[in-house]
Order: C-alpha cells, then structure tokens, then sequence
C-alpha cells in the first residue's frame, strides 16, 4: 500500500458526460500528480500540483481540468467524454522540500470506461 | 526532449532464468531514473531507482546501474519467480525548479512460467 488513495475504482459512464476522480496522497507529500494510461498512448503525463498551485502541465487536454484543495487532496475533472477517453488515471504523490521533489508513490488508479 | 526506450515485450522466461529488459534514455537535464513494476490488476509500484550516474538500484533481487556513458538503466535479475510476472516500466524524471513528472518507456510484459 503506497498510502495514496484514488475514488472511485472504477467509473463506467457515456459519451458526453462529465466525472471527477478524487485522489489523496501520502500524509505529508505536498505534490500531487496526474497520469493517464491508455493501450494506445501508454502512461502519459497529465498534470503536477504543489501545494495548491499548478506546476506543470503534460498531454491535458482542454476538456480535463484539475485542481489540489487545502487538504492538499486532488481532483480530476473530465468533461465531454469521448471513447477515447477511456483508460486508467493515476494520482501519485511526492515530498517536495529542500529543493528536491522526492519519489513518486502512486494510487491504484482509476478504471474510466466511457461508452 | 526527455525520453525513454524501453526493450519490447512480450518477455517469456521459465523460473529461475536470467531476466534482463533493456531501458535507454534521453534528457535535456541530469535525470534520476525509475524501474517501476505493475501486477496484474494493481497500480504502479516502486521498484528501484538511481539519482546519479554509476549508482546502482536494487530491491527483491533486481537491480539496474545508471550508465551516464551509454544513457542506459537495464533491470536484470539473477533468477526470476512466477511472482514476478508482471508489467515493467522504465521511467525519468528531470529536477527542474518548477516540476518533476515522470517520462516512461512503454512497459515490457515478463511471463514467468513454473
């Protein structure tokens, strides 16, 4: 168990729809990142947050938005759900002090199946 | 860019054979280099890693060696397990001042068969 938790597990919805995956990471870690695993495109990048503020930004498309809360937990919006769209979200989590970002430990991902 | 040229898969090895999956790499910066391992149905989890260059990473009898010289961080273990059938993924991060997002390979598929 990496201590990083991801809601729901799974996520079945229609083209056109919007969802949220939620992700909390280790106690302490300050970096939130986002990854999308797909078979055609494999684990790509999407979003990195530190301690509320966006840090960089990978393959995101426009319709996907994030943003880290107070509580430092993190969520994923994806709006206008295409097929395509369907693959595993990763959230992983990171220390980040005395200039270093430290290793990233990651949730068990979400499953979204858009159909 | 930043990169990573992970060996293809599918790997099919018998217990207690030597496993080697070639990883190489591309970085505009001084890189830390990552082996991560995915079980069938779980998320990612940690494996090894090295910071600089001649380190060598090892955990569960895998290791890799950063080879600065051949941009290279090849995972071999001496004798695999059917524990360890799994997917592996070769993976860099550059520390850059405003973020470190991983870069990975495409991941090599290891089936060890009793």
């Amino acid at each position: 168990d990496s201590g990083v938790t991801q809601t729901p597990k799974h996520l079945i919805t229609a083209t056109g729809q919007r969802v949220t995956l939620r992700c909390s990471p280790r106690s302490g870690d300050l970096s939130v990142y986002w990854y999308q695993q797909s078979l055609d495109q494999g684990l790509q990048f999407l979003i990195q947050y530190y301690n509320g503020e966006e840090r960089a930004k990978g393959n995101i498309l426009e319709r996907f938005s994030a943003q880290q809360f107070p509580d430092l937990h993190s969520e994923l919006n994806l709006s206008s759900l295409e097929l395509g769209d369907s693959a595993l979200y990763f959230c992983a989590s990171s220390v980040a002090s005395g200039g270093t970002w430290g290793t990233q430990y990651f949730g068990p991902g979400t499953r979204l199946t858009v159909l | 860019g930043n990169s990573v040229t992970q060996m293809e898969g599918p790997v099919t090895l018998s217990e207690e054979a030597f496993l080697t999956i070639n990883c190489t790499y591309t970085a505009t910066g001084y890189p830390s280099l990552f082996w991560y391992v995915q079980y069938p149905g779980e998320g990612l989890q940690l494996l090894l890693k090295a910071t600089k260059a001649d380190d060598k990473g090892s955990n569960k009898g895998f290791e890799a060696t950063y080879r600065k010289e051949t941009t290279s961080f090849h995972l071999e273990k001496g004798s695999v397990q059917v524990s360890d059938s799994a997917v592996y993924f070769c993976a860099l991060s550059v520390h850059q001042t405003g973020a470190n997002n991983l870069f990975f390979g495409t991941g090599t598929r290891l089936t060890v068969i009793p």
